[in-house]
């Protein structure tokens, strides 16, 4: 398995610009995850979606901030228009649900390697 | 106050070093504890789990979970200039997938 794919990993923007970021869960999982991570607040819960559908978005900073998963394999983040207080690294993560008929497993999160975000 | 707290560090440690990393958190509610691992600039992988009290062993990993005190540990024993590393502590309720994370400790063994 390819694990958690997400583009771009390194992105420098203006401030007032647009940027999405994009994420690829792991094929069958059904919870997806966005954290923002940083040295003085550490790994923030932006969004999570369950079965496509998001659950709690309470973490989003401001409407400045969205995030779609329009089907189980894409998701993305977007930031318009970004600010240089949103440089950050920015995680995506998916797992499958606790339990999961005919499956042992511990709802372990699967980080993708992240998106590195600068905004001058 | 956060529902993870953890101390930052940094920590620094010489090879071959017994290490201990500590989480404390509010929520009662919580049965699931899990430490990561982050490498330098790469995202975090799962070390360690444990459900609800008691240790956990892995080679040469030891995990203690302490709901009494809401208290979780992490302890490498042999520490190697490998083990170098963002640890976070993770939490989660039984219902529902959302987990609650620690800032992160980062060590550092020296050889």
């Amino acid at each position: 398995d390819a694990g958690v794919i997400q583009s771009p990993r390194h992105e420098v923007t203006e401030m007032g610009q647009e940027v999405t970021l994009r994420c690829k869960p792991i094929s069958g999982h059904n919870s997806l995850f966005w954290y923002r991570q940083t040295m003085m607040r550490g790994l923030e819960l932006l969004i999570y979606f369950n079965n496509n559908v998001p659950i709690d978005d309470s973490g989003m900073p401001e409407d400045r901030f969205s995030a779609k998963m329009p089907n189980a394999s894409f998701s993305t983040l977007k930031i318009q228009p970004s600010e240089p207080r949103d440089s950050a690294v920015y995680f995506c993560a998916s797992s499958l649900d606790r339990g999961t008929s005919g499956r042992r497993n511990t709802g372990e999160l699967f980080f993708g390697e992240g998106s590195r975000l600068t905004v001058l | 106050q956060k529902e993870v707290e953890q101390d930052p560090g940094p920590l620094s440690v010489p090879e071959g070093a017994i290490v201990s990393l500590n989480c404390t958190y509010s929520n009662s509610a919580f049965q699931y504890f899990m430490w990561y691992r982050q490498y330098s600039r790469k995202g975090p992988e799962l070390l360690m789990y444990t459900y609800s009290s008691g240790n956990k062993e892995d080679g040469r990993f030891t995990a203690q979970v302490d709901k009494s005190s809401k208290y979780i540990s992490l302890f490498i024993r042999d520490s190697q200039p490998s083990d170098s590393a963002t640890y976070l502590c993770a939490m989660s309720e039984g219902a529902g997938n959302q987990f609650y994370f620690g800032t992160g400790t980062s060590l550092t063994v020296i050889p």
